[in-house]
C-alpha cells in the first residue's frame, strides 16, 4: 500500500517567506508526528497529532511554527517569516494508535532552504 | 527529557552478527523503546521496539536490560543492505527522542 508522502521534495524560499510543507500519512493512521532533522543530527521532535487536535506541541521552536490537520488526515506545518537557521529536512511519520505504542512510519521529508 | 548515548560509529564484517548498544538511563517506566535506521537522504525506517521484553522480529532482536537503561539492537547476520544510521529512540510520554545514532558500516 502507499506510505507517508510528503510535498514538495524540495523547498527552496528566500528569507522572510512564508512556507507550507504537506504531509500525507498512510490511511487509517491516527497519530501524524512532526520532526525537523539537521545534517548529522537525529530527527528532533516538533509536534504530535493523535486525531485531529495537536496533543503535543512542545517541540515547536517558536510561535512562527503551526501545525494544522483539520480532518485527521493531511497536515500542513507552516512556517512564517522563516530564517536561515529554519533550513534542514522536515519529516512526517505516522503510526496507528498512541505514541510509542506501535511502529511509526517515515515519509522522505521535505528539504527546506532558507537562503 | 529522555536521552540517549551510542557509539558514533561501528564496523561489522558481512553475514557477521552486530550488536549496537544504546544508554538510555533517564527512561521512565513506561517508555516504550523504539529503534530506528536512516539511509542517506531517505526518512527513518522501523526496525523494532518494546518495553520490557526481549523482542524479535524479522529484521532484528531487541534485547532490554532489566533495568531498562540500556538496551541492544542485534542484527544476527549482517548484510550489505544494512549499512545505515541506527537510532535508539525512547518514548518520552508523546515525544520520540533521537540522538545522534550509530553509524553502521559493513565490510563485504
Amino acid at each position: 500500500g502507499a506510505g507517508v508522502s510528503q510535498t514538495p521534495s524540495n523547498k527552496v524560499t528566500e528569507k522572510g517567506k512564508y512556507v507550507e510543507l504537506r504531509c500525507d500519512p498512510i490511511s487509517g493512521h491516527t497519530a501524524l508526528y512532526w520532526y525537523r532533522q539537521s545534517l548529522g543530527q537525529g530527527p528532533e521532535f516538533l509536534i504530535y497529532f493523535q486525531g485531529t487536535g495537536a496533543a503535543d506541541d512542545s517541540g515547536l521552536p517558536n510561535d512562527r511554527f503551526f501545525a494544522v490537520r483539520p480532518e485527521g488526515s493531511v497536515s500542513t506545518l507552516k512556517i512564517q517569516r522563516t530564517e536561515r537557521g529554519d533550513s534542514a529536512v522536515y519529516l512526517c511519520a505516522s503510526s496507528l494508535g498512541l505514541a510509542g505504542v506501535r511502529e511509526q512510519y517515515f515519509g522522505p521529508g521535505t528539504r527546506l532552504t532558507v537562503t | 527529557d529522555a536521552k540517549t548515548t551510542q557509539p558514533n560509529s561501528m564496523e561489522s564484517n558481512e553475514e557477521e552478527p552486530v550488536h549496537l548498544p544504546c544508554n538510555h538511563s533517564t527512561i521512565s517506566g513506561t517508555d516504550y523503546i523504539h529503534w530506528y535506521r536512516q539511509l542517506p537522504s531517505q526518512g527513518p525506517e522501523y526496525v523494532i521496539h518494546g518495553l520490557t521484553s526481549n523482542v524479535n522480529n524479522r529484521m532484528a532482536s531487541l534485547a532490554i536490560a532489566e533495568d531498562r537503561k540500556s538496551s541492544t539492537l542485534i542484527l544476527h547476520r549482517a548484510t550489505l543492505r544494512d549499512a545505515a544510521v541506527y537510532y535508539c529512540s525512547p518514548v518520552d510520554f508523546n515525544k520520540f527522542y533521537f540522538g545522534s545514532g550509530t553509524k553502521l558500516n559493513v565490510k563485504p
